[in-house]
């Protein structure tokens, strides 16, 4: 079965200190996707990123990046220069391609979620 | 372009009682999926349907039903309300499935006393 675990419960930094969410995944698919959301404190849930399996490159989207590496089964998420707007919960999600039913149509898995706080 | 809805946005219910939450998106897209999110939790699955007349369970669906007659709507509805189902439910909407990312509603918040 799939599994998400975001180790990490809770994170406290300065403004402007860089700062990494950990994401570890099991899936017995060779073909699965990967995601990040934001939830702010308001609640609703913002897309952030999507990575598919075939696809190792890290990407930079202004001061966010990731880093996919399936060696370690890892899609971790770094913050750099962090703001207090970047205070929110956030949530690594797995899609498996079929799954143990032969198509798994795209129900997610959650990890626990990384609360970060960001002070001025 | 509206999104994905859902209403209401907050609900206190009795035990026993029975609602429905409401989902509807304008984006023409096949799979929708409700989701609960309980304190300090991540989402778990509660149903899911890949279009209208098709649904299917998730991994937490007792005490819940759904149905899709439409490409549009995904009423969730509650049967019996017990203090186990105080969440937050969060209505989804993807246009492919695994290869998507998933489109979330603002969230209802219930909570069963």
């Amino acid at each position: 079965a799939q599994k998400v675990t975001q180790a990490q419960t809770e994170i406290s930094v300065v403004e402007k200190e860089d700062v990494t969410l950990d994401c570890v995944y099991e899936t017995r698919d060779t073909t699965y996707y990967l995601f990040w959301y934001k939830q702010p404190p308001s609640g609703e849930l913002v897309f952030l990123i999507r990575r598919n399996s075939f696809d190792e490159q890290n990407e930079i989207s202004g001061r966010y990046s990731w880093n996919f590496q399936k060696s370690t089964s890892s899609f971790n998420f770094t913050i750099t220069a962090s703001q207090v707007v970047d205070s929110a919960v956030y949530f690594c999600a797995l899609s498996e391609a079929l799954g143990a039913g032969g198509t798994s149509y795209g129900k997610l898995t959650f990890g626990q979620g990384t609360i970060l706080t960001v002070h001025p | 372009n509206a999104g994905v809805t859902q209403t209401p946005k907050f609900r206190i219910l009795k035990i026993g009682q029975s609602m429905t939450l409401q989902c509807t998106q304008d984006m023409n897209h096949n799979y929708m999926y409700w989701y609960r999110q309980d304190p300090g939790m991540g989402l778990k699955l509660i149903y899911y349907s890949v279009g209208a007349g098709i649904t299917d369970k998730g991994e937490v669906p007792n005490g819940y039903n759904v149905s899709r007659s439409t490409t549009e709507d995904f009423p969730l509805r509650l049967e019996l309300a017990a203090p186990s189902q105080t969440s937050v439910y969060f209505c989804a909407s993807s246009y492919h499935g695994s290869y998507n990312e998933q489109f979330f509603g603002p969230g209802t918040r219930l909570t069963v006393l």
